[in-house]
C-alpha cells in the first residue's frame, strides 16, 4: 500500500474486554514498531520486529498485552481484559529494515476503554 | 539508557515568523541519529528532519533546520516563514544506530497564529 494502514481508527470497548488492533505495513518493510500514546504523554515503545528476529518486547506494560506478525507483514497486537488505563491511541510504524532509520507512522487508533 | 527531553509544552509564534523549539539528550552511545516528527491533529506522525550525530554539517529541510550540539546534547528545530499548515505538536526522538527503538520527549505543541 501506500503508507502504514491501521485498523481500526476508532476503538470503544467495555472494561475487561479483549481487543485486537491491526497494522499493515508498507509492502517490503521488514521493521515494524508499536507505540503507545497517552494523553498528554510522549509515545511509549511497546514492541518491535524485524524480519523473522525474536522480537524486542521489553516495552510491553504487561502480560495482558501481546503481539504478533504473520508473514513478516500483517501485525496485531492483543490487549486482553482491557483496563480504564489503556485508553490510549496506539501507533504503527514501519521501515525498510533495522538500518534504514526512517519510519513512517500510520494514523492510530484510538482505544476507548469504558 | 538514553532520555529525550523537550521543556517547552506549548510555544505560539506569528505567521511568517521564525521559532526555535529546544530538545535535549542524555546517551552514552557513539552512533545515532536524532530526528523531529510532526503530529497533526490526524494523529499521523510525519518526519520533518533527520540528524546524523557523526555529521557535523545541520540538517537542513527547506524551512526547516538544525542546530546541533552534539557536545551540549542539543537538537534544537528552527521553523522559518511559519505557515498555518505547521500547527501541531512536534516530537524531538533519538535512535541509537544500528537501533530498535525510538526515544521520544513529550513533545511541544506549536501554533501558528494568523
Amino acid at each position: 500500500g501506500a503508507g502504514v494502514s491501521q485498523s481500526p481508527s476508532n476503538k470503544v470497548t467495555e472494561k475487561g474486554k479483549d481487543v485486537e488492533l491491526r497494522c499493515d505495513p508498507i509492502s517490503g518493510h521488514t521493521a515494524l514498531y508499536w507505540y503507545r500514546q497517552s494523553l498528554g504523554q510522549g509515545l511509549e515503545f511497546l514492541i518491535y520486529f524485524q524480519g523473522n528476529s525474536a522480537p524486542d518486547k521489553s516495552g510491553l506494560p504487561s502480560d495482558r498485552f501481546s503481539a504478533e506478525r504473520t508473514g513478516g507483514s500483517v501485525s496485531t497486537l492483543t490487549i486482553q481484559r482491557t483496563q480504564q488505563e489503556d485508553s490510549a491511541v496506539y501507533l504503527c510504524a514501519s521501515s525498510l529494515d533495522s538500518m534504514n532509520t526512517e519510519a513512517f507512522f500510520g494514523q492510530g487508533t484510538r482505544l476507548t476503554v469504558v | 539508557a538514553q532520555t529525550v527531553t523537550q521543556s517547552q509544552p506549548e510555544m505560539s509564534v506569528q505567521e511568517a515568523e521564525t521559532v526555535t523549539l529546544s530538545c535535549t539528550y542524555d546517551t552514552s552511545e557513539s552512533n545515532y541519529y536524532l530526528f523531529w516528527y510532526k503530529q497533526p491533529p490526524s494523529r499521523q506522525m510525519i518526519l520533518v528532519i533527520r540528524q546524523e550525530a557523526y555529521k557535523q554539517q545541520n540538517a537542513t529541510e527547506n524551512r526547516f533546520s538544525v542546530n546541533f550540539q552534539k557536545a551540549a546534547k542539543s537538537f534544537s528545530l528552527k521553523i522559518s516563514d511559519s505557515q498555518l499548515g505547521d500547527t501541531a505538536m512536534y516530537f524531538c526522538a533519538f535512535m541509537k544506530h544500528p537501533g530498535n527503538q525510538f526515544y521520544f520527549g513529550t513533545g511541544t505543541s506549536l501554533t501558528v497564529i494568523p
